[in-house]
């Protein structure tokens, strides 16, 4: 596709709930990025996969957070039992290569607010 | 935990001024992005800088890279109103992190009043 695609951009969900979060990477590009994004802070790394292996996983912040890519294109973010604390904006990026320029494409990302 | 740190944290300056970012960072790295973020929306890239390149250039953009001092600036010339958006550094960490962990700072939020 043209750019990132993140689904849905915007999701409510009460405690507890679990939730996924969708993204597409742009065409071709190996390497996926998860971030998270509190209000007035810069984007916290969460996981980055380089196919279809998560390659770095470190910034999960704990079990209930889970991330694949089967296919090595389109990824999930997946997260079990939310927590108020959990909401945030979910950025995805990709990009062509970790050895290339190391520009990341960010996407819009998905707003998650956990009441 | 974030490497970079930003500052000031909020610029306010008018059309035609030119606005200076700064980030500082804690560790040795192999190269620094910056980003910008319009509000509501993902992060688009601007530039990067290798460790072992003290200026670019790109436009109206010019940074500059101190590894010395672990800082480096981001300065928009001329700017415009359409410039008005939040600024990040991003660094990746030389030793010790992957190379896919960049780390980004709490960002510069800039307002330029037309």
């Amino acid at each position: 596709g043209a750019g990132v695609s993140q689904t849905p951009s915007n999701k409510v969900t009460e405690k507890g709930k679990y939730v996924e979060l969708r993204c597409d990477p742009i065409s071709g590009h190996t390497a996926l990025y998860w971030y998270r994004q509190s209000l007035g802070q810069g984007p916290e790394f969460l996981i980055y996969f380089q196919g279809t292996g998560a390659a770095d996983d470190s910034g999960l912040p704990n079990d209930r957070f889970f991330a694949v890519r089967p296919e090595g294109s389109v990824s999930t973010l997946k997260i079990q039992r939310t927590e108020r604390g959990d909401s945030a904006v979910y950025l995805c990026a990709s990009s062509l290569s970790l050895g290339g320029t190391g520009e990341l494409f960010f996407g819009e990302g998905s707003r998650l607010t956990v009441l | 935990s974030q490497q970079g740190e930003e500052d000031p944290q909020a610029l306010s300056i008018q059309e035609g001024e030119n606005a200076t970012m700064n980030c500082s960072y804690k560790t040795s790295i192999n190269n620094l992005q910056w980003y910008r973020q319009n509000s509501g929306r993902g992060l688009v890239h601007l530039i990067l800088i290798r460790s072992n390149e003290r200026e670019k250039h790109s436009g109206r953009l010019r940074v500059t890279l101190d590894t010395s001092k672990k800082s480096s600036s981001l300065l928009i010339t001329a700017s415009r109103a359409a410039d008005t958006a939040s600024y990040f550094c991003a660094t990746d960490a030389r030793y010790g992190g992957s190379q896919g962990n960049l780390i980004f700072g709490k960002g510069t939020k800039l307002s330029v009043k037309p």
